[in-house]
């Protein structure tokens, strides 16, 4: 089945500096969804982008799609250690579809 | 606010017992969905349903059942609970294809 692929699986940084993931998928989609888990909770939903749409903001969160490329990446500016956490891109194609999940990118802010 | 209500948040069964977790929305969603995540593998879809009484399977359906008998509430069966089904088991719901899915907390289950 299709599935989101994000990059890196880990990414340490240090407060203040700007956090990039990428998320990768194969076939066609209608939109792609970004969602952060802390540790052993559930998934909140952070952003939502729809095909037809190349960037999208929100607050300090900057998502940007490329469907010619099949990617996708969020940017956290100015990250905070309250920022660690897992992040996954879903993406969600038509009909009863369901979203499908890529494995996640750790992120690690240190104070 | 939105909610998705898991039952159990941690629970511990032996094997070969019947496990049925239990997940209620009150946002009146049609679609409803069970994944389950483990390390390494991400989420993986176990069954949706799209409707009150409807079911599909998802990725990962071998060893579950599920029903949903009335629009709010979505339980995941395990009928014969075996160690290889020790996850994290997540909830969630959304109006319809192509909007935000909202999950649950989770609920941890080992089986010893």
């Amino acid at each position: 089945s299709q599935q989101g692929e994000e990059d890196p699986q880990a990414l340490s940084i240090q407060e203040g500096e700007n956090a990039t993931m990428n998320c990768s998928y194969k076939t066609s989609i209608n939109n792609l969804q970004w969602y952060r888990q802390n540790s052993g909770r559930g998934l909140v939903h952070l952003i939502l982008i729809r095909s037809n749409e190349r960037e999208k903001h929100s607050g300090r969160l900057r998502v940007t799609l490329d469907t010619s490329k099949k990617s996708s990446s969020l940017l956290i500016t100015a990250s905070r250690a309250a920022d660690t956490a897992s992040y996954f891109c879903a993406t969600d194609n038509s009909g009863y579809s369901t979203l499908t999940f890529g494995k996640g990118t750790m992120l690690l802010v240190s104070p | 606010d939105v909610k998705v209500t898991q039952s159990s948040r941690y629970l511990v069964k032996r094997t070969g017992e019947k496990v049925f977790l239990e997940c209620v929305q009150d946002m009146d969603h049609e679609n409803m969905f069970w994944y389950r995540q483990d390390p390494g593998l991400g989420l993986r879809l176990i069954y949706f349903s799209y409707d009150v009484k409807m079911k599909e399977k998802g990725d990962i359906p071998e060893g579950y059942s599920v029903s949903r008998e009335k629009k709010e509430r979505f339980s995941l069966i395990l009928e014969s609970a075996s160690t290889n089904q020790t996850s994290m088991y997540l909830c969630a719901s959304r109006q319809g294809a192509g909007n935000t899915i909202y999950f649950g907390e989770g609920s941890w289950l080992t089986v010893v």
